[in-house]
């Protein structure tokens, strides 16, 4: 069954804006890993979270991690046109051999 | 320089032919993988291989077979293939299983 499930599935915003993208999952996680993957390429690593951190910074990124409620949020501050993309979550579960499971994305659209 | 390089970038092939996908990676890491992304974006691991050896294979069809020759390389052969394996296969590496990991840029499948 699919691990991380993105929410919204899409969101546009004005430029400018801040955008929060939410990715949950079901079973107890080694870390959480956030992706982007612009247009007709290859998948882009944005930040890892492990389980034992609760929030984590990386320029106008903030990710947050609850494992009580299986969930992690992703912030994208003072959003630009070139943050248009697909966004996925991936999640190393604790007892899931050693493989990432992707999430369904969330479809980003920034409005200049 | 690319970090992971895929060949070809485009497939276009009939039902019933047989193919084959080229990675490689000049980043020194140990392990590499074989994604598929379906229509709906949706990503889903086929293969890792660690230092060379098999160590996930997800329910693929066996008419899909990894082959690496050195860690640097994973190669991808399809037999007889099928309408439904189009889709845009990805190649990728980390360090180490489920670590952060580096994507090739894609190689879009279309079987006529």
């Amino acid at each position: 069954s699919q691990q991380g499930e993105e929410d919204p599935q899409a969101l546009s915003i004005q430029e400018g804006e801040n955008a929060t993208m939410n990715c949950s999952y079901k079973t107890s996680i080694n870390n959480l890993q956030w992706y982007r993957q612009n247009s007709g390429r290859g998948l882009v690593h944005l930040i890892l979270i492990r389980s034992n951190e609760r929030e984590k910074h990386s320029g106008r990124l903030r990710v947050t991690l609850d494992t009580s409620k299986k969930s992690s949020s992703l912030l994208i501050t003072a959003s630009r046109a070139a943050d248009t993309a697909s966004y996925f979550c991936a999640t190393d579960a604790t007892f899931g051999n050693e493989k990432l499971t992707f999430g369904t994305g969330t479809r980003l659209t920034i409005i200049p | 320089d690319t970090a992971v390089s895929q060949t070809p970038k485009y497939l276009v092939t009939q039902m019933g032919n047989d193919k084959s996908i080229k990675c490689e990676q000049n980043l020194g890491h140990d392990t590499m993988y074989w994604y598929k992304q379906d229509s709906k974006k949706f990503l889903k691991i086929m293969f890792s291989y660690n230092n060379k050896e098999l160590i996930i294979n997800e329910t693929v069809p066996n008419r899909f077979s990894p082959k690496s020759p050195d860690k640097a390389h994973l190669n991808l052969h399809i037999n007889s293939l099928e309408l439904g394996d189009s889709a845009v296969y990805f190649c990728a590496s980390s360090p180490e299983p489920a670590d952060t990991q580096y994507f090739g840029p894609g190689t879009r499948l279309t079987v006529l």
